[in-house]
C-alpha cells in the first residue's frame, strides 16, 4: 500500500530564500505525482503535475522533480515571498484500475517571513 | 478560468441526520471525485465517478455514503446517517482525463 511522507512538517524561512520541500513515496510504480498548495481553511490549488515518464516540471518560480527509483519528489521554490506561505501537499496516483485515488502526504507548512 | 464550486461552504448537522454536499465540476471534465480531510490529518480519497457510475471507492466509503450526478452539471455526495466522526472538510475534484485533478474550495461538515 502506497505511503506518502513529507518532511519537514513545518518550515520557516526569511523572504528571498530559495527552498526545497521533500516528498517520498514507498511504491515507485506511480502514474503521476501532483503538488498542491492549501491555504488555511481553503481548498487545494494544483501547482504542478509530473507524469511518471518525466523528470521535472517548471512553472514560474516553482520547479518539481521526480525520481521514481529513489521514491522521491522535490518542490523547489525560488526567491520565496510572504505570499508563498501555505501548506504544500504532494500526492501520488497509481496505475491499474484506479482513475482517482490520489494518495496524499500530510504536507509541509511553509512560513515566509518578511 | 473554470473552477470547481461547492455548496454549502459550511454545514452543521445533528448526528443521525442526512446531509447532501453539492459540487459543480468543471464543465468539460468527465471524471469526478470526493475526498475528505479530518482536521489535522491527511486528505483521504473517498470515491471516483466516471460515465455515470462509481469507478473506485475507498474503505471509508461504506453504505452510509452515496454519490449521484442528477443532471449535467451537479455531482453530489450524500451521507445517510451522519456520525460525529464524519466531521471533516469534504473536497470535490474533477479532471478531463484521469490525470490532473482540480479541487473545489471544500465544504466543512460539522456533526454535533
Amino acid at each position: 500500500k502506497q505511503e506518502v511522507t513529507q518532511i519537514p512538517a513545518a518550515l520557516s524561512v526569511p523572504e528571498g530564500e530559495n527552498l526545497v520541500l521533500n516528498c517520498s513515496f514507498t511504491d515507485s510504480a506511480i502514474y503521476n505525482l501532483q503538488w498542491f498548495r492549501q491555504d488555511p481553511g481553503k481548498g487545494l490549488t494544483s501547482l504542478l503535475l509530473i507524469q511518471s515518464s518525466q523528470r521535472e516540471q517548471t512553472s514560474g518560480r516553482l520547479n518539481a522533480s521526480l525520481d521514481k527509483s529513489s521514491g522521491r519528489s522535490t518542490l523547489y521554490i525560488a526567491a520565496s515571498q510572504p505570499g508563498d506561505s501555505a501548506t504544500y501537499l504532494c500526492a501520488s496516483k497509481g496505475y491499474g484500475g484506479s482513475q482517482g485515488n490520489l494518495i496524499f502526504g500530510k504536507g509541509t507548512k511553509l512560513s515566509v517571513k518578511p | 478560468e473554470p473552477e470547481v464550486t461547492q455548496t454549502p461552504s459550511h454545514q452543521v448537522t445533528q448526528m443521525g441526520q442526512e446531509v447532501i454536499l453539492r459540487c459543480v465540476p468543471i464543465s468539460n471534465h468527465l471524471y469526478f471525485y470526493w475526498y475528505r480531510q479530518i482536521l489535522g490529518q491527511k486528505v483521504e480519497f473517498l470515491v471516483s465517478f466516471y460515465n455515470n457510475e462509481i469507478s473506485e471507492k475507498s474503505e471509508i466509503f461504506d453504505d452510509q455514503f452515496s454519490v449521484e450526478r442528477p443532471d449535467g452539471s451537479n455531482f453530489t455526495l450524500k451521507i445517510r446517517s451522519t456520525k460525529l466522526e464524519d466531521s471533516a472538510m469534504y473536497f470535490c475534484a474533477s479532471s478531463e482525463l484521469p490525470h490532473e485533478q482540480y479541487f473545489g474550495p471544500g465544504t466543512r461538515l460539522t456533526v454535533t
